[in-house]
């Protein structure tokens, strides 16, 4: 029982690049949602999920972009990487509206 | 303009004594809040929560505290240990209106010194 899993753990990217981090999880929860956080800042969503094909945004949104085909997989793609995506990205589900959070254990990604 | 605020970065407990670290919000529509405990190179797992309907939540050594007209919550720990040395995070939400409005707070990073 995995929980959520998380991939890669770690990434440099160079200005303009694209990537996806993947998310998967073994837990059945419809909610699921993308955090960064910066240091000294607490995590901000990104974007969220309530159910296979249903995606929406959160606070900071610009930059990014999601999909939700299954259950399991919700991809964060970054298309034009810039140094202001350099932060560390959280997975996270939850059983339904407002309920706690499991977090995967994160991607460190920096944009030089 | 943060609407959770910890503002303590960074606290040092002995072993034994009680940690307590502190969590304001300015939002008066909040009326769930959460505490998130998180070690490094892990993501933040669930500690303990509070609706707004009670004033104190308590779960084995961790007790929280919510004072609304002060619109103010502390996370009580004791006794502290050396395992509990992780970055805690308040988040707040209004559960009234969706999940996009969970609010986290900067983080406190606790240390317990053996």
């Amino acid at each position: 029982n995995a929980g959520v899993t998380q991939t890669p753990k770690f990434r440099i990217l160079k200005i303009g690049q694209s990537m996806t981090l993947q998310c998967t999880q073994d837990m059945n929860h419809n909610y699921m949602y993308w955090y960064r956080q910066d240091p000294g800042m607490g995590l901000k969503l990104i974007y969220y999920s309530v159910g296979a094909g249903i995606t929406d945004k959160g606070e900071v949104p610009n930059g990014y972009n999601v999909s939700r085909s299954t259950t399991e997989d919700f991809p964060l793609r970054l298309e034009l990487a810039a140094p202001s995506q350099t932060s560390v990205y959280f997975c996270a589900t939850s059983r339904g509206s407002n309920e706690k959070l499991f977090f995967g254990s994160g991607t460190q990604l920096s944009v030089l | 303009d943060q609407q959770v605020k910890q503002n303590s970065p960074s606290l040092s407990v002995q072993e034994g004594r009680i940690s307590i670290l502190n969590c304001d919000y300015t939002n008066s529509m909040f009326d769930y809040f959460l505490w998130y405990k998180k070690y490094p190179a892990e993501g933040p797992t669930f500690l303990i929560s509070i609706s707004s309907i009670k004033d104190k939540n308590e779960d084995g050594r961790f007790t929280v505290f919510l004072n609304k007209s002060a619109k103010h919550l502390s996370l009580h720990i004791v006794p502290s240990q050396p395992g509990d040395s992780a970055v805690y995070f308040c988040a707040a939400s209004d559960m009234k209106t969706s999940y996009d409005k969970v609010i986290f707070g900067p983080g406190t990073s606790l240390s317990v010194i053996p």
